[in-house]
C-alpha cells in the first residue's frame, strides 16, 4: 500500500514553455504532499507544502510565480514549471502523507525536467 | 534552520561486516528523525523512524539526544543492501505532516 505516482518520469522542452508534473497518491488519501528538488549529486531540498483546498506554503527563496502548486483533491497535486529555463532543469520528487495522524511521507518515482 | 549531516559520500565494506552509516543533526527542538532508502531506480523507501524502534532488515538507529546524532546501524552487512541512505529530520515531530530536511546522503557498497 501507499503508493505514490508520478508523471511524467521525464519531459523535454524547449525555454520559454510550461510544464505541468502530476503527484498521485493510488491508494490512500493524502491531506499534505510536498514538493522537493534534487540537483545532481545533491540531496533533495525542500520546495514547497502542499495542502488540499488551501494554497501551498513555499521555502524561502523558492519563487511561486515560477512554481505554481495545485492540491484540488486528496489525491491529486500538480507542480507547474511555468516559463521554464534551463536552470530550472532538475529532478523533481513528489511526496505525500496520508490523512491518518503521524504517518510517514511516501515519495513518488520522481520527474526528471530538462529544459533545452 | 535545521541541518543534516551525513559525513560520508561513500561506504565500501565487506559482506558479513557491520555497518554503520553516520547523521548527526543540528535544530533547537525536539525533531523526528528518519532514514530513507534508494535502491538502484527505485524510489525513496522509508526505513525506519526514531519513534517506532523497529529494527528493519537488521538495521537500527537509536537517537542520541547528547550527540544530536542517528547513525544507522546493522551488524552483518549483505550485498542486497547497497543503495543510498539519506538521513533526514522533521523539524516539528510531527512526522510525515512537516516538509523533511534531507542530509546529503552516503551511498553503501557492499563488496562480496
Amino acid at each position: 500500500g501507499a503508493v505514490v505516482s508520478q508523471h511524467p518520469s521525464w519531459v523535454i522542452c524547449k525555454s520559454g514553455t510550461s510544464v505541468k508534473i502530476e503527484c498521485r497518491s493510488l491508494d490512500f488519501q493524502a491531506t499534505t504532499m510536498f514538493w522537493y528538488r534534487q540537483f545532481p549529486k545533491q540531496s533533495l531540498m525542500l520546495m514547497a507544502t502542499s495542502n488540499e483546498g488551501s494554497k501551498a506554503t513555499y521555502e524561502q527563496g523558492v519563487e511561486k510565480d515560477k512554481f505554481l502548486i495545485n492540491h484540488a483533491s486528496l489525491t491529486l497535486s500538480t507542480l507547474t514549471v511555468t516559463s521554464a529555463h534551463p536552470e530550472d532543469s532538475s529532478f523533481y520528487i513528489c511526496s505525500a502523507t496520508a490523512t491518518e495522524s503521524n504517518q510517514p511521507q511516501h515519495f513518488g518515482d520522481g520527474t526528471r525536467l530538462s529544459i533545452l | 534552520a535545521q541541518r543534516v549531516t551525513q559525513p560520508e559520500k561513500l561506504l565500501s565494506v565487506f559482506k558479513g561486516a557491520p555497518v554503520e552509516l553516520k547523521c548527526n543533526y543540528s535544530y533547537s527542538g525536539s525533531p523526528e528523525l528518519f532514514w530513507y532508502v534508494q535502491y538502484s531506480r527505485q524510489r525513496l523507501q522509508l526505513l525506519l523512524r526514531h519513534i517506532s524502534r523497529e529494527s528493519i532488515k537488521g538495521f537500527t538507529a537509536d537517537l542520541n539526544k547528547g550527540e544530536t546524532s542517528f547513525h544507522l546501524k546493522k551488524p552483518f552487512a549483505q550485498e542486497e543492501d547497497s543503495a543510498m541512505y539519506y538521513c533526514a529530520l522533521s523539524p516539528l515531530g510531527r512526522g510525515g505532516a512537516d516538509g523533511l530536511t534531507f542530509g546529503k546522503g552516503t551511498h553503501l557498497i557492499i563488496q562480496p
